[in-house]
């Protein structure tokens, strides 16, 4: 089965601080990955996408990936009150199947 | 990014009775769409894969007769709960891929069955 682990949180951060979410996925054959950000009562927002080792940078945001540890990660910088949010954390092998999502890490940004 | 329109974004319906939701890829053409269902404070499950001109694919647990999918076109595809019940309940989400490779979400469909 493939599994992909998040820690729920909730994550709690001062504002402007650095914000760290963590994923790790179980299938080696994964070859996208992503971060998803969703308000309560909304509907998932795509973040970030990587698909190779190393960090991928917009923004705020860094995405890390390091396959060889089944590990993605997504940093946000200055985080801002409005980061406060649940992150998803999504794994795909390309197979053209569905995106497999972990159960979120609920993120809370104090001002 | 690409749109997806998801319609209605709010519905009570009585139980026992029927609701359609329709997810639309706006700018691009998704041959495949997805169903997840979300309960309050529980991550997305996917319901079924929506193959355009076929039969959907049904995750296990999810009745097939109870949650009828219909891709009928490139750019639609419907979700209709059948005979609703209160714990049906639920946010209903489609997602499409332009490619095989990023997702987008509708806006998602809050289903409250009384």
């Amino acid at each position: 089965q493939k599994e992909v682990e998040q820690n729920s949180g909730p994550l709690s951060v001062p504002e402007g601080a650095i914000a760290s979410l963590n994923c790790t996925y179980s299938d080696r054959g994964s070859q996208s990955f992503f971060w998803y950000r969703q308000y309560s009562g909304k509907s998932p927002e795509l973040i970030m996408s990587i698909y190779s080792n190393g960090d991928k940078e917009d923004g705020r945001f860094t995405a890390q990936l390091n396959k060889a540890s089944q590990y993605v990660s997504l940093l946000i910088r200055d985080s801002q009150p409005s980061d406060s949010a649940t992150y998803l954390c999504a794994v795909n092998d390309n197979s053209g199947y569905a995106l497999n999502f972990g159960k979120g890490t609920s993120l809370l940004v104090t001002p | 990014g690409a749109v997806v329109s998801q319609h209605p974004s709010r519905v009570i319906c009585k139980s026992g009775t029927s609701v359609k939701i329709e997810c639309r890829s706006l700018d691009f053409q998704a041959t495949t769409m997805f169903w997840y269902r979300q309960f309050p404070k529980q991550s997305l499950m996917l319901m079924a894969t929506s193959n355009e001109g076929s039969k959907a694919t049904y995750e296990q647990g999810v009745e097939k007769d109870k949650f009828l999918i219909n891709h009928a076109s490139l750019t639609l595809s419907t979700l209709t709960v059948t005979s609703a019940h209160p714990e049906d309940s639920s946010f209903y989400i489609c997602s499409a891929r332009d490619s095989l490779t990023e997702a987008f979400f509708g806006q998602g469909t809050r289903l409250t069955v009384v």
